[in-house]
């Protein structure tokens, strides 16, 4: 399966400011997702990242909260901006290698809001 | 849109034992039904899948059983051992091969070995 590499892997920040979360993956996917997983909590997706266009945004998540780039067929950015206490969760990146083929996910992003 | 229920939350076994977590889902057109297990600190890791034109798959001391008539599927785990525990997730979706595809993912449950 594919590499996933996130960085940053973890991070404390301060209310009001934001963070971009890259994900790089070593060999072209199809898919690429972001979820985020609340703490103790289960994975709830975010988006779809669509190489070249806007992203696929999930009830209850807005593009000017989550923006999200994915220039190619191997990187992805998430920002979360003008963060809160309540951001405060795990970023995970995840990819589809080819249709059909399972979900892999990256080590996670543990954002602490304060 | 796709509802998963996972059951139960909390599932504390002997070494030896097996186990046995069971999932429901809505939307009759899901197709496709991973489980991943995460221990504490790492990302969700599969462990096992099964589609819908199938009944039943092993791995060693892992299965998976899905029932599409009542919707169910359930993941059995033998001879637990303290490296069994984790929190498992089962998860479900449509167009598993399409370009639409979305995994949604139940509650998860924190399964306990004990030595």
């Amino acid at each position: 399966s594919a590499v996933i590499s996130q960085k940053p892997s973890r991070d404390i920040c301060q209310r009001g400011t934001s963070l971009t979360i890259q994900c790089q993956v070593d060999s072209q996917v199809t898919m690429m997702f972001w979820y985020r997983q609340q703490p103790g909590q289960s994975l709830t997706l975010i988006a779809t990242a669509n190489q070249g266009s806007e992203a696929t945004y999930e009830s209850g998540f807005v593009i000017d909260k989550f923006p999200i780039s994915r220039p190619n067929l191997t990187f992805s950015t998430l920002t979360v901006s003008n963060m809160s206490p309540e951001d405060s969760s795990i970023y995970l990146c995840s990819v589809l290698g080819d249709l059909g083929s399972p979900l892999h996910f990256g080590n996670g992003t543990r954002l602490t809001v304060t | 849109g796709e509802n998963v229920e996972q059951h139960p939350s909390t599932l504390s076994v002997q070494e030896g034992d097996s186990a046995v977590i069971k999932c429901t889902y809505s939307d009759s057109a899901s197709n496709y039904f991973p489980w991943y297990k995460q221990e504490l600190g790492k990302r969700p890791q599969l462990i096992i899948d099964i589609r819908s034109n199938v009944g039943e798959k092993k791995d060693q001391r892992i299965a998976v059983t899905l029932n599409k008539t009542a919707k169910h599927f359930s993941l059995h785990i033998t001879e637990t051992q303290p490296e069994d525990s984790a929190v498992y997730f089962c998860a479900a979706s449509k167009n598993s091969g399409g370009s639409n595809y979305k995994l949604t993912f139940g509650k998860g449950t924190l399964l306990t070995v004990n030595p």
